[in-house]
């Protein structure tokens, strides 16, 4: 079965670069969500996006932004990069009606130096 | 903010041992889920257990939930050295269910 695809699946960008992750998601899937997850950390959820809106918005830094396209990929664009940006980040998707079961990408791991 | 809590934050076991880990929440919660992620890969999803639900099974794992308590915990029989792996728990939140709330997890470690 068909699965969420991220690219690029590794990232190295210095400090205050721009650096752009995409995210496709599950055929079918119409909502797709964006979590970072820090060396040690826990996934943090980031934002999300129902038929092309923002639906929630979680612990996005200004500096991010993202959007979805009209064949439901994704984009996470993050601007002047820090070192603290260095994580894994992974987009999920899910129907709209079983928002709960939200199946992950294998994640693209930013390096910032 | 972290809903989850993840206890123990480590376990190291033999193989063919149960590994027992725990969970607790704070806010009230639609569904609890369980995933697994091997060291800096993706995250797999092991199961589902819903509000109303107490029990659950799926092959070698057992999910319980207990809402007074607002705590989980994952039941892995049998154990084996390819269970090796950080476990987490995730919960989503009424009504948008629309973000899952991640614990901060338990690395499993199954010695052969």
């Amino acid at each position: 079965a068909a699965g969420v695809i991220q690219s690029p699946r590794h990232l190295i960008k210095e400090k205050r670069e721009t650096a752009t992750l995409k995210c496709y998601p599950i055929p079918r899937h119409d909502t797709v969500y964006w979590y970072q997850q820090g060396p040690g950390q826990d996934p943090q959820f980031l934002i999300s996006f129902y038929e092309k809106m923002q639906s929630d918005k979680g612990s996005i830094p200004d500096r991010f932004s993202a959007q979805q396209f009209s064949d439901y990929h994704s984009e996470l664009n993050m601007s002047s990069l820090e070192l603290g940006d260095s994580a894994l980040y992974f987009c999920a998707s899910s129907s709209s009606d079983r928002t709960y079961e939200q199946y992950f990408g294998p994640g693209t791991r930013l390096t910032v130096t | 903010s972290q809903q989850g809590e993840e206890d123990p934050q480590a376990l190291s076991i033999q193989e063919g041992e149960n590994a027992t880990m725990n969970c607790s929440y704070k806010t009230s919660i639609n569904n609890l889920q369980w995933y697994r992620q091997n060291s800096g890969r993706g995250l797999v999803h092991l199961i589902l257990i819903r509000s109303n639900e107490r029990e659950k099974h799926s092959g070698r794992l057992r999910v319980t939930l207990d809402t007074s308590k607002k705590s989980s915990s994952l039941l892995i029989t049998a154990s084996r050295a390819a269970d090796t792996a950080s476990y987490f728990c995730a919960t989503d939140d009424p009504p948008s269910a629309r973000q899952l709330t991640f614990g901060s997890g338990t690395q499993l470690t199954v010695l052969p």
